[in-house]
């Protein structure tokens, strides 16, 4: 079966400093991947998503960026945060293939705090 | 563009029924989920309906699709106070990697 994991669970890092969230898929190729935001409002906010490794799609400019370097690993990256930057984040796969069902499946998420 | 609204907050005594609501925009929808998010963790994919389905039961839960409004219900039988948590309705058009997600509606059961 299928599993996503997702790393850290939470990170307090201070405003200016790097970030890199990983995430990796198990039991499954070529994978569709997808990182998500989640403000305290509750809405879900598309970041980058990925159909390939190296093809790393931006749904909104910021300050983040996103890598595919390898099939099933998901990196979410920022050379200095900003407060901003607060936030729920979550990582999500789906199978290949526009033809299928897809259903989104998603990781625990991580908890980032901006000082 | 697509818009999936939802009603924020529910209230429900436990060991009723919960119906929660969501109304799409996107007339080219064919997928449509329901995601449940306990606090603190990621969304559970619940259950999926295809557009050409009027309704689909799994358990305790019903999904209910009337194409003609773009209406999308899901009931929960019983309600249990683990039943708790946000749900989220999503919705995609064939051909598309992208769903759109409601901003979620957070039900409470309590005793």
């Amino acid at each position: 079966s299928q599993t996503i994991h997702q790393w850290p669970a939470t990170l307090v890092q201070p405003v200016g400093s790097p970030l890199s969230l990983e995430c990796t898929v198990e039991g499954t190729s070529n994978p569709n991947l997808y990182w998500y935001r989640q403000a305290a409002g509750r809405g879900l906010q598309l970041l980058f998503y990925s159909v390939g490794i190296g093809q790393i799609s931006s749904e909104v400019p910021q300050n983040l960026s996103a890598s595919r370097p390898q099939d099933r690993q998901f990196i979410l990256s920022s050379k200095k945060l900003l407060l901003s930057d607060s936030g729920f984040y979550l990582c999500a796969w789906s199978l290949s293939g526009q033809g299928s069902v897809l259903p989104q499946h998603f990781g625990d998420g991580t908890r980032l705090s901006i000082l | 563009g697509e818009d999936v609204e939802q009603s924020l907050f529910l209230s429900v005594r436990e060991g009723d029924s919960s119906v929660i609501n969501c109304t799409y925009t996107d007339s080219s929808s064919t997928y449509l989920y329901w995601y449940k998010q306990e606090p603190g963790a990621g969304l559970q994919l619940l259950t999926y309906i295809f557009s050409n389905m009027d309704m689909k039961q799994d358990q305790r839960l019903t999904v209910l699709l009337n194409k003609k409004d773009k209406h999308l219900s899901l009931r929960i039988a019983d309600t249990q106070t683990g039943d708790s948590a946000i749900y989220f309705c999503a919705e995609r058009a064939g051909g598309s990697y992208i769903p759109t997600f409601g901003r979620g509606t957070s039900l409470i059961v309590h005793p």
